[in-house]
């Protein structure tokens, strides 16, 4: 499976804009790039994906490189609700797993 | 819709013991995986059923087994419980086998402990 790259925690200030970078260098062509988050004592929770166009929802946007060799998670205002683990994951739909990283550990101040 | 439960939350079990854990798949979805989540790192990918028959197995020994019922339910079996097999064990449902425009539903876990 190709190998995501992320920081291994982030810190924000509630309400402001947060950007959190993955690093996917070996991705193929029909990989889609999928976030999920984890609240503590709660399974992953899915947020977005996108395969090469950016993408909008409720909850964030996904902005992907022109190569699509990296990507970055915009939360456009950070709550102390989105306090979490963030992973990075690449979905080629025939290996019918999620393989998922150590993540990116974002903290929330107040 | 209803999302993705599972039971119980928490279990205590012995070394050697055997455990069944269970999962209700989201309502329209027909594919459960199951998922090893050790304190500390993220989530580890056991196996996969589509059509109550085994599409996909992760790094795991065959002491860990599965069912997928025609109403999309699962159940994770393990025998002969070891220490390290104390975990979060996750499941997700989805509405395709592994498609990659698809996403998954997780429920919040069972939290088993081997002593």
């Amino acid at each position: 499976d190709a190998k995501t790259t992320q920081p291994n925690s982030m810190e924000s200030n509630e309400e402001e804009p947060v950007h959190l970078p993955c690093n996917h260098s070996t991705i193929s062509g029909t990989d889609y790039i999928h976030w999920y988050r984890q609240l503590p004592s709660q399974g992953p929770e899915y947020v977005i994906h996108g395969l090469t166009s950016n993408v909008n929802n409720r909850m964030a946007s996904l902005a992907i490189a022109e190569d699509r060799k990296s990507s970055t998670l915009i939360l456009h205002r950070a709550t102390l609700r989105d306090a979490a683990v963030y992973y990075c994951i690449l979905d080629s739909g025939s290996a019918r797993q999620l393989t998922f990283g150590s993540g990116t550990q974002l903290t929330v101040l107040p | 819709e209803t999302g993705v439960t599972q039971s119980p939350t928490h279990l205590i079990k012995t070394r050697g013991q055997q455990v069944t854990l269970r999962c209700s798949s989201q309502s329209g979805h027909n594919t459960v995986s199951w998922y090893q989540q050790a304190l500390g790192q993220g989530p580890q990918f056991i196996f996969q059923y589509y059509r109550e028959e085994e599409n996909g197995r992760g790094n795991f020994p065959p002491r860990f087994s599965g069912l997928q019922f025609p109403n999309y339910s699962s159940e994770l079996n393990v025998n002969a419980l070891e220490l390290d097999d104390s975990a979060l064990y996750l499941c997700a449902s989805s509405h395709v086998a592994g498609q990659g425009n698809y996403g998954y539903t997780f429920g919040s876990g069972t939290r088993l402990t081997v002593v």
